[in-house]
């Protein structure tokens, strides 16, 4: 398997309080991913990575923002949470973007009151 | 950008049974194609993928054919097993940008399979 982790795996949280999710790799994969995934919507886009520093917007960008100073970490922030961002979050990592393979976290279970 | 559109589900099969699951795409030009499997209480993983036309991804005895003129990738096995219930993606390759993100994968919507004994 390949290794990324995901922090926390469950969080009950209220609306308006920030959260931060973490995606760790020890793959040294260039490439990383977050995505949420709803019922009815499949996986969406939120951000991703290609390379230290350098991210972009996905499908779904509004109220989230991410970071990256290190090759290995991936962190995504709900600036103010809202009920609308309760969803299973997913990092996926791939050494060769689009056309690579992607390999996913566990996924991290987000639920905002 | 791309888009995809697969079979919804859920698809409830008996052990033995023959699995289709249709995906066809819109796209500008000819993008990868990707299956990915979700088994209960995990992320996605590969299955199979095809890179140009009529070429044959094949896995754990699931195939998919790249049919481009029929812009379809549709998943396929002769004998379902119970360990195959699980949710499966189609996932072409977008080839636009969106927002800068050519290249990434656009996920369909996902079809839920339940193999019976």
């Amino acid at each position: 398997d390949a290794g990324i982790t995901q922090s926390p795996r469950h969080k009950v949280t209220e609306t308006g309080t920030p959260v931060t999710l973490r995606c760790h790799q020890t793959e040294n994969h260039r490439y990383m991913y977050w995505y949420r995934q709803d019922p009815g919507h499949g996986l969406r886009l939120i951000h991703y990575s290609y390379g230290v520093k350098d991210t972009d917007k996905g499908e779904v960008s509004d109220g989230y923002s991410v970071s990256r100073s290190k090759t290995e970490d991936f962190l995504l922030t709900l600036e103010s949470a809202t009920s609308s961002q309760t969803s299973v979050y997913f990092c996926a990592i791939s050494e060769s973007g689009g056309a690579g393979e992607q390999f996913f976290g566990p996924g991290t279970r987000l639920t905002v009151l | 950008g791309n888009s995809v559109t697969q079979m919804e589900g859920p698809v409830t099969l008996s052990e033995e049974a023959f699995l289709t699951i249709n995906c066809t795409y819109t796209a500008t030009g000819y993008p990868s194609l990707f299956w990915y499997v979700q088994y209960p209480g995990e992320g996605l993983q590969l299955l199979l993928k095809a890179t140009k036309a009529d070429d044959k991804g094949s896995n754990k005895g699931f195939e998919a054919t790249y049919r481009k003129e029929t812009t379809s990738f549709h998943l396929e096995k002769g004998s379902v097993q119970v360990s195959d219930s699980a949710v499966y993606f189609c996932a072409p390759r977008d080839l636009l940008n969106y927002g800068g993100s050519q290249g990434n994968l656009i996920f369909g919507k996902g079809t839920k399979l339940s193999v019976k004994p």
